[in-house]
């Protein structure tokens, strides 16, 4: 596609679901983060993918985090139990090998009710 | 661990006039990256303009430009004949030269900023 795509654009969903945000990068881009931003707040990283090498995980806030990247390309956040602190704009980004220029998808707002 | 200051966290701008957003940062590596990221109310994160440490001259995309200070650790963009659309919040970003994952971007608080017409 012509620039990161992520979905769902909305979720609400009850504490205590799990979520799956999706996340489908710049074709070509070997490189893939998860950022979380909640209200008024600046970007936190989460997770980063390059290729075929172990992601930086440092990021996920607990045990309840996880992603993965199937075939380097589409991403998956998994967020299990939900609790009304997760809810923030999740974004997706994603670059070439070099990482010199990082683009942004719309990202995902998650609401836990 | 590199860490972004912006100290303003809103700012407004009459319609045509000049603004300049501060941004500072903290590293001790000599090798990296400098981002301005504009963020308007669709929440789609679009890169403003990027700034090269190693190189002195500083970055200019169209209306926007930014003033690098190495020594300082100062990265300020300057926006001119500020537009309606320039409306949004501003994010400053830093990220390693360095390889594997330090290739993340660690952003600023963000600075909003509103242009009067």
């Amino acid at each position: 596609g012509a620039g990161v795509s992520q979905s769902p654009s909305n979720k609400v969903t009850e504490k205590g679901k799990d979520v799956e945000l999706r996340c489908d990068p710049i074709s070509g881009h070997t490189a893939l983060y998860w950022y979380r931003q909640s209200l008024g707040q600046g970007l936190e990283f989460l997770i980063y993918f390059q290729g075929n090498s172990a992601p930086d995980k440092s990021g996920l806030p607990s045990d309840r985090f996880s992603a993965e990247r199937t075939g380097g390309s589409v991403s998956t956040l998994t967020i299990q139990r939900t609790q009304q602190e997760d809810s923030a704009v999740y974004l997706c980004a994603s670059s070439g090998p070099s990482g010199n220029t990082i683009y942004f998808g719309e990202g995902s707002w998650l609401t836990v009710v | 661990a590199q860490t972004v200051t912006q100290s303003q966290p809103e700012m407004s701008v009459q319609e045509a006039e000049t603004v300049t957003l501060s941004c500072t940062y903290d590293t001790s590596e000599s090798d990296y990256y400098l981002f301005w990221y504009k963020q308007p109310p669709s929440r789609q994160m679009i890169l403003v303009i990027r700034q090269e440490a190693y190189k002195q001259q500083n970055a200019t995309e169209n209306r926007f430009s930014v003033n690098f200070q190495k020594a300082a650790k100062s990265f300020s963009l300057k926006i001119s004949d500020s537009q309606l659309g320039d409306a949004a919040m501003y994010f400053c970003a830093y990220r390693s030269a360095r390889g594997g994952s330090n290739y993340k971007l660690t952003f600023g608080k963000g600075t909003l900023l509103t242009v009067n017409p």
